[in-house]
């Protein structure tokens, strides 16, 4: 049973770009989350998704973007990169009904120069 | 708003020594408590949670955690470290979203650091 998977694991984008991170949450789970971890600090919420739509959205700019397929997949997508977006991804996925644990992927490794 | 506190940015301790790692939260309501640990390149691995009933709680690899209302605190020990425990770890306090989900507020980690 795979767990969640991501993809790429790396990515190299200059300042301006555009970039598209994938995440296939682990069988049987509807909820995907995204979270970005800066260098030496802990992850941070991006948003969540649940039946296709945003259920809960931290404080990030609209530059960043999500959408969830019909089969539960995730995108994420980050306009005009900027320096600060250099990070690592990661995307955790859950049941719908508060399952007590969410399933980490190991993430993309973006860096913007 | 939800917050998360690790005092220790990095720790070591010998082989076979015990473990303290120390974790402080600022929540409103009942918290959801977790502590997960990272190893380079990898994603976040659940050891233990928190969400009621009994204050002691243990994880896996031998991990176990406090639940201290009253110092708004949840300190995760260890009795003796392995070399293989050496990583960062990361407390969290989850927040429900809509009633059923939730969203997690992590602090910035401790790097353990284990000595032979």
């Amino acid at each position: 049973d795979a767990g969640v998977t991501q993809s790429p694991t790396h990515l190299i984008k200059t300042r301006g770009q555009q970039v598209t991170l994938r995440c296939s949450p682990k069988s049987g789970h509807d909820t995907v989350s995204w979270y970005q971890q800066a260098l030496g600090q802990g992850p941070q919420f991006i948003f969540q998704y649940y039946e296709e739509e945003e259920r809960q959205r931290g404080n990030f700019p609209d530059r960043f973007s999500g959408h969830q397929f019909p089969n539960y997949s995730s995108e994420l997508n980050v306009n005009a990169l900027l320096l600060g977006d250099s990070a690592l991804y990661l995307c955790a996925s859950s049941g719908a009904r508060g399952e007590e644990k969410l399933f980490f992927g190991s993430g993309t490794q973006l860096s913007v120069l | 708003a939800q917050s998360v506190t690790q005092p220790d940015i990095h720790i070591t301790v010998s082989e076979g020594a015990s473990l303290e790692l120390r974790c402080n939260y600022s929540y409103g309501a009942t918290p959801y408590l977790f502590w997960y640990v990272q190893s380079p390149g990898q994603g976040l691995q659940l050891l233990l949670k928190y969400f009621s009933g009994d204050t002691l709680v243990q994880g896996i690899k031998g991990f176990e955690a406090e639940f201290k209302r009253s110092q708004s605190s949840f300190n995760l020990r260890k009795p003796s470290v392995h070399w293989s425990d050496a990583a960062e770890y990361f407390c969290a306090v989850g927040a429900e979203s809509g009633g059923s989900n939730y969203k997690l507020t992590f602090g910035k980690g401790t790097l353990l650091t284990v000595n032979p």
